[in-house]
């Protein structure tokens, strides 16, 4: 079974701070996506990642920044905390076959509820 | 331009009997896929069916069934004999045919009445 981990399930920060978030899959996936959800919004992505040491901005980008330096692993960075950043973040990875079909589905870690203060 | 909707911020459906949620989606993609997805309140995103562009067949996996209607540009989901372990966030996506992204509606929130 593809496993996705993040390293917390919930994180308390403050305003200002620097904050880290960590994603590791374990089923050799190529992409991996950090999205941020909220309430009406559905998910919205903010990167993903296609391969190690490459990125592309997804719909909201701004106030994150993102770090691939191993396939397994997509770090999620909030360089400076701020309140509207408050929401549940997710992490999810998938591999890209030949021709389409359910294997290339999103299989998607827990989730992480940050809360700035 | 990607795009998908659900118009359906909740539902209710009574223990057992079937419901249908909404999903129409946009793009100028010939080829694609459509995904639904579970998201219980504990919020792991849980995966159920997939629909392809070109499948000639709508999908069935156990109770979820997808009614596609490629010229309409709808697929909705389809759960037969609801359980209350149904009740649950479903998220509708689309990955199009020649990029690694997916898009996502704003899901649609369903509680099952026992």
């Amino acid at each position: 079974d593809v496993k996705v981990t993040q390293s917390s399930r919930y994180l308390v920060k403050r305003t200002g701070e620097k904050v880290f978030l960590e994603c590791v899959q374990d089923m050799d996936h190529e992409n991996m996506f950090w999205y941020r959800q909220d309430p009406g919004l559905g998910l919205r992505l903010i990167y993903f990642s296609y391969d190690v040491k490459m990125k592309e901005k997804g719909d909201i980008p701004e106030g994150y920044s993102v770090s691939r330096e191993k396939k397994e692993r997509f770090s999620l960075i909030l360089e400076s905390a701020s309140t509207n950043q408050t929401s549940m973040y997710l992490c999810a990875s998938s591999f890209i076959s030949g021709n389409q079909g359910p294997q290339d589905t999103q299989y998607f870690g827990p989730g992480t509820r940050l809360t700035v203060l | 331009a990607q795009k998908i909707t659900q118009t359906q911020p909740g539902m209710f459906v009574q223990e057992k009997e079937a419901v249908t949620l909404d999903c129409t989606y946009d793009t100028s993609d010939p080829s694609y896929g459509l995904f639904w997805y579970k998201q219980p309140s504990s919020g792991e995103m849980i995966f159920l069916i997939y629909q392809g562009s070109y499948d000639q067949q709508n999908a069935t996996e156990g109770r979820y069934s997808l009614n596609f209607q490629k010229a309409r540009k709808s697929a909705n989901l389809v759960i037969s004999a609801s359980q209350l372990g149904d009740s649950a966030m479903y998220f509708c996506a689309m990955r199009g045919g020649t990029g690694n992204q997916f898009y996502f509606g704003t899901g649609t929130s369903l509680t099952v009445i026992p």
